[in-house]
């Protein structure tokens, strides 16, 4: 149990729509990533948050944002779906103390048709 | 750039025998290293880091590895594999450095790891 909570657990999209993914992490932990892990691969890091400020960006377009806030709270936005945003979404949060170590919510399974 | 390759995409072995997972890295800073292991349909858990310390590092659930920098490895190990090991499993590094991206980390590709009775 890590303490990060994800929601929804699944979701169905359409290509074109729309999606708000959020996250639910501890008190003190004022970092979170957020990463995409399509089928049968490793995640890859989409962005980061600390203090509500995004501070770093992996290989994804503008369409995915983020916003982090001050109750330890994160969300992941993608718009205009395509295809291939297909996944599992995982976030991940920091403690203020131990930079180094992140825990892992359960994610999210977003199916694009 | 940081890299992180898993040898085997596939690992079977039988319950009770050795469990060896392959891991090399490539980072121009000294790194740190991890291993996650994923049960199906879940997120991640940690199973053990590497962060500059001791350079053999246990971990939960009896696992071991060692980080070795002449062979820029860090191979996962548990001497008796239990049919409760049997999940995916993945290598991680990060820059060591708290702030920006380069705190992130980057994983392998993953094995998944097969125990038979």
């Amino acid at each position: 149990e890590t303490g990060v909570t994800q929601s929804p657990t699944h979701l169905i999209k359409t290509r074109g729509q729309q999606v708000t993914l959020r996250c639910s992490s501890q008190s003190g932990h004022n970092t979170v990533s957020w990463y995409q892990q399509a089928l049968g691969q490793g995640p890859q890091f989409i962005f980061q948050y600390y203090r509500e400020e995004e501070n770093g960006r992996g290989n994804f377009p503008p369409r995915f944002s983020g916003l982090q806030f001050p109750n330890y709270s994160s969300e992941l936005n993608v718009n205009a779906l395509e295809l291939d945003d297909s996944a599992l979404y995982l976030c991940a949060s920091r403690h203020r103390d131990r930079g180094y170590e992140q825990y892992f919510g359960p994610g999210t399974r977003l199916t694009v048709t | 750039a940081q890299s992180v390759t898993q040898l085997g995409s596939h690992v079977s072995v039988s319950e009770g025998a050795l469990v060896l997972l392959r891991c090399n890295y490539s980072s121009s800073v000294p790194p740190y290293l991890f291993w996650y292991v994923q049960y199906p349909n879940q997120g991640l858990q940690l199973l053990l880091k590497y962060t500059s310390a001791a350079t053999l590092v246990k971990g939960i659930n009896g696992f071991e590895a060692e980080f070795k920098k002449s062979e820029t490895s860090f191979h996962l190990t548990k001497p008796s594999a239990h049919m409760s090991d049997a999940a995916e499993y993945f290598c991680a590094v990060s820059g060591g450095n708290y702030g920006g991206s380069q705190g992130n980390l980057i994983f392998g590709k993953g094995t998944k790891l097969s125990v038979k009775p």
